[in-house]
């Protein structure tokens, strides 16, 4: 149990546009979901949170007018990369909490990851 | 803030060898804590978890102890193999609606035959 996939699991594109990332809680209704970046060789870094229904909430020096995400459903949130820039090559992870995991539900099941690159 | 103090890596070892991965954390309150393993080129799995003091995790012949006096979470293995090799991170999370995951830096295993 306790699936998250993310589509796609690789993209390729040119400087200027926009690519969306979508991160789907399988076999389980996640209210939070949570965006990640990460660099080569380097820890997670929190980008924002995102609750069903409502605005995301962005961590510090994220910008929301880059990073655009969307959490249309209990299954599925969508993270935009808005006019990429090189710099926003990355290894983006979204992860969602299971509610039903156990005290507070605190446990975060995460998707396998989109390698971006962009040209 | 809460934060995740992980031992600096990499690790190597030979296959069989006994594995002690160090995490010590800082956190207000009663958190849960987490070994989190990504193998390249993947995204991360729950490896184990406790969420009370004395509590052990165990999965996969890994397990970790919830000691409060020492606030640590330390991984141990007793005989790891060439599929461990990957990135293991400590992490925690503290109580409260849309609670956060706070994470080490993440130590690379690297198991040699």
């Amino acid at each position: 149990g306790a699936v998250v996939s993310q589509h796609p699991s690789w993209v390729i594109c040119k400087s200027g546009t926009s690519v969306k990332i979508e991160c789907r809680s399988l076999d389980f209704q996640a209210t939070t979901m949570f965006w990640y970046r990460q660099f080569p060789k380097q820890s997670l870094m929190l980008m924002a949170t995102s609750n069903e229904g409502s605005k995301a909430t962005y961590e510090q020096g994220v910008e929301k007018d880059k990073f655009l995400i969307n959490h249309a459903s209990l299954t599925l949130s969508t993270l935009t990369v808005t006019s990429a820039h090189p710099e926003d090559s990355s290894f983006y992870i979204c992860s969602a909490r299971d509610p039903h995991s156990g005290r507070s539900g605190d446990t975060q099941y995460f998707g396998p990851g989109t390698r971006l690159t962009v040209l | 803030g809460d934060s995740v103090t992980q031992m600096e890596g990499p690790v190597t070892l030979s296959e069989e060898a006994f594995l002690t991965i160090n995490c010590t954390y800082t956190a207000t309150g009663y958190p849960s804590l987490f070994w989190y393993v990504q193998y390249p080129g993947e995204g991360l799995q729950l490896l184990l978890k406790a969420t009370k003091a004395d509590d052990k995790g165990s999965n996969k012949g890994f397990e970790a102890t919830y000691r409060k006096e020492t606030t640590s979470f330390h991984l141990e293995k007793g005989s790891v193999q060439v599929s461990d090799s990957a990135v293991y991170f400590c992490a925690l999370s503290s109580p409260g609606a849309n609670s956060k995951l706070t994470f080490g830096k993440g130590i690379t295993l690297s198991v040699r035959p």
